[in-house]
């Protein structure tokens, strides 16, 4: 079946750089995604990167998307203590008249002040 | 503009039990999307509705059904409960169908099965 696999955890220093990165399997994901969980909370989409783009920047975030790899990254630029949380990448794809949804395994963001 | 509410938050129940948990969308939105969230299982898509019908499923057996009313309001039951069911369970909303990439989630509804 399709997987999203990333890293358990990363660890940074505030005010450096993080990059947070998923690699998947489906070769038909229509859309690529990254969430936000911070404890005890729900889900944030943060931003998102159609499968036919390269790169998309919103403020902070860059998202790289490498299609012959199947690699996702997402670049969080001067890191913050807020920005501690669970990362999720995910992606939709068409199946048999279905959009089906597979989110990766999630990535703990540490960042020491 | 209220986000997306889930109601209750929190949830005892013993196996083969059934359950029933709400979510009322942001209003305006038109669909609601479920997700069971679980430490071996990680975060997984259960279905969306739009228009109170079923528009995407994911791979659960049948004892996880939902429906969505005029309102737009939805509901989820899971019958005859098992204890891997305990999870966290997410709604998310958007205006249309299919639109993951304009999700707003509520802060979940934490199930435990004894």
């Amino acid at each position: 079946g399709e997987d999203v696999e990333q890293s358990l955890f990363l660890s940074v220093r505030e005010g450096d750089s993080s990059v947070i990165n998923c690699t998947y399997t489906d070769s038909s994901s229509t859309y690529l995604y990254w969430y936000k969980q911070e404890p005890g909370a729900g889900l944030q989409l943060l931003t998102y990167i159609f499968s036919n783009m390269d790169m998309k920047q919103d403020q902070r975030l860059t998202v790289l998307l490498n299609k012959k790899d199947k690699h996702l990254s997402l670049r969080i630029a001067d890191t913050q203590t807020g920005d501690s949380a669970i990362y999720f990448c995910a992606e939709t794809s068409n199946s048999g008249g279905y959009q089906k949804v597979t989110f990766g395994t999630g990535t703990k963001l540490q960042v020491i002040p | 503009k209220a986000g997306v509410t889930q109601t209750p938050r929190y949830l005892i129940k013993t196996r083969g039990q059934q359950v029933t948990l709400s979510c009322s969308p942001i209003s305006g939105h038109r669909s609601v999307s479920w997700y069971q969230q679980t430490p071996g299982q990680g975060l997984q898509f259960l279905f969306e509705y739009f228009s109170e019908t079923q528009r995407n499923k994911g791979n659960f057996p049948g004892r996880f059904s939902g429906r969505q009313f005029s309102n737009s309001r939805s509901e989820m039951n899971v019958s005859t409960l098992e204890l891997g069911d305990s999870a966290l369970y997410l709604c998310a909303s958007s205006l249309e169908q299919y639109s993951y990439n304009e999700q707003f989630f509520g802060p979940g509804t934490r199930l435990t099965v004894l």
